[in-house]
């Protein structure tokens, strides 16, 4: 299987910080890595898909980059509302897997 | 606007089978680029996904869940199921049904159903 390793796992930040998540695969997955933000008690919620394409409606504030093992979501401008956990998943070979999280939280 | 919404106990025993349904309103079965799957999450923990089904038959199921774990499709009901038998506390999670697109240069889980959690327990 694929293992998903994001980091860090957690991290403080402040509204209108530059924030750059990171997740690792095991082997090389091409850009079949998507990112994911969920909220407490909610449904995950599809931000970039490809790698680095943005879902629709999801804001532009929100890019992805990264190919073969190294993916990175950057959030330009952190706003009150991108307070979740971020996931990402790789979807290159079956068992699709998912990393562990990163919580992004206010200092 | 596509919809998902799981439904199924909220508390399965020990040893017995988990049987849950998503509906699906909004979009139909019959497009090749669509898979249809269940993903849980354990209390705290990372997402798992448990596998996927197409509406020609195939299925793709995660390896570490195969020997327990069934989907299945119902076109004529808009929706499909999972049922994963002999379930232990290690199965306790949130359930979510998803889309899962499947085309040239894309696979990804774009619509997620609310989730469900099942707990078991005797």
């Amino acid at each position: 299987d694929i293992q998903m390793t994001q980091s860090p796992s957690s991290l403080s930040a402040s509204v209108g910080d530059r924030v750059t998540l990171t997740c690792r695969a095991s082997q090389s997955i091409s850009n079949y890595l998507s990112w994911y933000q969920q909220k407490p008690g909610k449904a995950p919620k599809l931000l970039i898909y490809a790698a680095s394409t943005l879902q629709s409606g999801v804001p532009s504030r929100f890019s992805g980059s990264g190919s073969g093992t190294d993916f990175t979501l950057t959030i330009s401008s952190l706003q009150p509302e991108d307070f979740a956990t971020y996931s990402c998943q790789q979807s290159h070979s079956t068992p699709y897997t998912f990393g562990q999280g990163t919580q992004v939280a206010i200092k | 606007q596509l919809q998902l919404q799981e439904s199924g106990p909220g508390l399965v025993k020990p040893s017995e089978t988990l049987s849950l349904t998503c509906s699906v309103s909004g979009d139909s079965f019959n497009d090749n680029d669509y898979y249809w799957g269940w993903i849980r999450q354990p209390p705290g923990k990372a997402l798992e996904w448990i596998g996927n089904i197409h509406y020609g038959g195939t299925t793709f199921y995660n390896s570490s869940l195969r020997s327990r774990v069934s989907i299945s499709l119902d076109p004529s009901q808009n929706h499909f199921s999972l049922k994963l038998s002999s379930v232990t506390a290690a199965d306790t999670a949130v359930y979510y049904c998803a889309r899962f697109v499947r085309r040239v240069g894309a696979r990804h889980f774009d619509s997620w159903g609310q989730g469900t959690l099942v707990t078991v327990s005797s």
